[in-house]
């Protein structure tokens, strides 16, 4: 069974500073992965998706990295702003076979204070 | 997002009552989910369902629980009778092909 699990749980640094957001799944047998971000009382909205044979992607501020033979994806927040306050939740999608099913993380709340 | 519209945005009923969430994705995408947000467990998968047959239904309580997908722009969750261990954020999301998953904005259910 696939687990997620995503460190820290919780984050708080001033504006401007650099940060990486880890996640790590116990089964590397995945199709893909993908970072999403929560606002407070509102829906997910999808920040990156990496495919299984990417290594990361990449946008804007953002950059997501992908290790699957040990299970782990980092993404990457360069000059953090206020703005990128939420939570941030990794999902991984299993291989054909195993379902569709997308199994998520705890996620990390991340402030950014001014 | 705008691909997924839920409806309702919010839901309070009492318990015991019948509760119907609509999900109405854009037509052209068959693959629809249901996940439940809640603090303790975090985002869980209830059911899917492609070209509108359930292919998964194991992560959902039989007994009370029902999704269907009567036709291709409308997806429903029914809980019947609700109870306040119901009380959650459902999301509906869709399958994008090299987009990954794309949700809806959710129903946030309280039961009391």
């Amino acid at each position: 069974k696939q687990e997620v699990t995503q460190i820290p749980a919780a984050l708080s640094v001033p504006e401007g500073e650099n940060l990486v957001l880890n996640c790590s799944f116990t089964d590397s047998a995945i199709y893909n992965l993908q970072w999403f971000r929560q606002d407070p009382g509102k829906g997910l909205t999808s920040l990156l998706l990496i495919q299984s044979s990417q290594r990361e992607q990449t946008s804007g501020r953002l950059n997501a990295s992908l290790d699957k033979s040990s299970g782990r994806s980092t993404l990457y927040i360069a000059a953090s702003q206020p703005g990128d306050s939420a939570t941030y939740l990794c999902a991984v999608k299993g291989m054909a076979g195993y379902g569709n099913k997308l199994v998520f993380g705890a996620g990390t709340i991340l402030r950014v204070k001014s | 997002d705008a691909r997924v519209t839920q409806t309702p945005r919010h839901k309070v009923t009492e318990m015991g009552q019948e509760v119907t969430m609509r999900c109405q994705p854009i037509l052209g995408h068959n693959t629809v989910f249901w996940y439940r947000q809640t603090m303790m467990q975090g985002l869980e998968l209830l059911a899917y369902f492609r070209n509108r047959a359930p292919l998964d239904d194991s992560g959902m309580p039989k007994d009370r629980f029902s999704a269907e997908m009567p036709d291709a722009t409308l997806a429903t969750l029914k809980i019947q009778p609700s109870e306040p261990r119901d009380s959650a954020v459902y999301f509906c999301a869709l399958r994008v092909l090299n987009y990954g998953y794309t949700f809806g904005s959710g129903t946030r259910l309280t039961v009391v």
